[in-house]
């Protein structure tokens, strides 16, 4: 099946600092990455979409200029966590779609903690 | 307001008993809906997908309905094995774009 994974799978950083977590599909290219976030006992909530070789598509609510997201190629995607604060820790999950297939292949997620 | 509603937080069987999950929606008119399985601290990993113009669609042991009258889809995991303790996620694409909407989940636990 398709793969995707995701690097760090933790991460500790101090409040005002940024974090990068990256998004790969290793078997599969992805125009289209997407990045959820999921807090303890809570759904996953869709943030934006990634579109390689064009700007990041954000959700209502979801600040473009705090959760910076690149696609640089077909297989990456990162976000950045800019100027973090304690309530942006959470679990962040990014998943992508197989060309021509509607179901979706996440990555195993990454904890971030802002201390 | 759009929702996705599943039954119970928690739901506790005995091995080799069918769980039996429910997923409801409001204000959505999704073509296709899917669930996942998601292990603590680990990313959801696809199960099933049940078209709009599909009544039942069978993986192994599990088994998927989707009723778009009712708004409301089961999920059936039969002759249930301890392995199968996770949650459980339906989601819904509105919009036919991929973006996933998901509920809140259910979590099976399954005594042996």
């Amino acid at each position: 099946g398709a793969v995707v994974s995701q690097h760090p799978s933790r991460v500790i950083c101090k409040s005002g600092t940024s974090v990068k977590i990256e998004c790969r599909s290793l078997d599969f290219q992805a125009t289209t990455m997407f990045w959820y976030r999921q807090f303890p006992k809570q759904s996953l909530m869709l943030m934006a979409t990634s579109n390689e070789g064009s700007k990041a598509t954000y959700e209502q609510g979801v600040e473009k200029d705090k959760f910076l997201i690149n696609h640089a190629s077909l297989t990456l995607s990162t976000l950045t966590v800019t100027s973090a604060h304690p309530e942006d820790s959470s679990f962040y999950i990014c998943s992508a779609p197989r060309a021509g297939a509607y179901e979706q292949y996440f990555g195993p997620g990454t904890r971030l903690t802002v201390t | 307001s759009q929702k996705i509603e599943q039954n119970s937080e928690a739901l506790n069987i005995q091995e080799g008993k069918t769980a039996t999950l429910t997923c409801n929606y409001t204000n959505y008119s999704p073509a296709y809906l899917q669930w996942y399985r998601q292990d603590p601290g680990r990313g959801p990993v696809f199960l099933l997908l049940i078209r709009e113009n599909e009544k039942e669609k069978r993986k192994e042991r599990l088994k998927v309905t989707f009723d778009t009258t009712l708004k409301q889809s089961l999920f059936h995991i039969t002759a249930s094995q301890p392995a199968d303790s996770a949650t459980y996620l339906c989601a819904l694409d509105d919009s036919n774009d991929y973006k996933l909407s998901f509920g809140a989940g259910t979590t099976v636990t399954v005594r042996a």
